[in-house]
């Protein structure tokens, strides 16, 4: 069973700019969810989606938003990008809400 | 303030000994997850604990989950270096889905 899959693995931004990225849960899973990992903060919880709806929200701006498909597939955008948000950004996928997590390999942002 | 606080922060031990994690929190969990990591990969799910009192062993590996699912440990017998790695530990309230608070981490380090 394929696991978490999360594109690109690597971006490179400039301040203003938007992103988007990408994750597909593991198959049967219908629970996404989506961190932010910083050195200095760890890991922060921005966003849950069930059944195409947010069902949590982190606290964080909101240049920062989601969506899932209905294909459990989500995706996160972040807009209007600064400096400090570039991070690792994880994807967590869930056989239903309040199961256990499996990660992806994340995607490294980078905001230049 | 830091809902789950995960001690000690660093540890950098000679191969073959033994280690305590520690993941303490004043708040009760529905579960508590362990997560390693590498870095600039994202967490690998090592054991999930749901029961106040649960022993859940993973060869070398022993997590106990505090009798009232406030607070939890992971014990390493006989490191090997291999064993290096940042170790989490994740929790999920009742009413928070999928949503997990993370601990700060453990770095952990084995020196061969």
């Amino acid at each position: 069973k394929a696991g978490v899959t999360q594109t690109p693995r690597y971006l490179i931004k400039t301040r203003g700019q938007q992103v988007t990225l990408s994750c597909s849960p593991i198959s049967g899973h219908r629970s996404v969810s989506w961190y932010q990992q910083t050195p200095g903060q760890g890991l922060q919880f921005l966003f849950e989606y069930f059944s195409e709806t947010q069902r949590n929200k982190g606290n964080f701006p909101g240049r920062f938003s989601g969506r899932q498909f209905s294909n459990s597939r989500s995706e996160m955008n972040v807009s209007t990008l600064e400096l400090g948000d570039s991070a690792l950004y994880l994807c967590a996928s869930s056989w239903y809400r309040g199961f256990e997590a499996f990660f992806g390999q994340g995607t490294r942002l980078t905001v230049v | 303030t830091q809902l789950l606080e995960q001690s000690p922060q660093f540890l950098s031990i000679q191969e073959g000994e033994n280690l305590t994690v520690y993941c303490n929190s004043s708040s009760v969990f529905s579960s508590l997850q362990w997560y390693r990591q590498e870095p600039g990969e994202g967490p690998v799910l090592l054991v999930t604990v749901v029961t106040g009192g649960e022993v859940k062993k993973l060869k070398r590996l022993t997590f106990q989950f505090g009798d009232a699912r406030k607070d939890s440990s992971l014990h390493i017998t006989a490191a090997q270096p291999g064993d290096t790695g940042l170790y989490l530990c994740a929790g999920a309230l009742e009413t928070s889905g999928s949503r997990l608070t993370f601990g700060e981490g453990t770095q952990l380090t084995v020196n061969p």
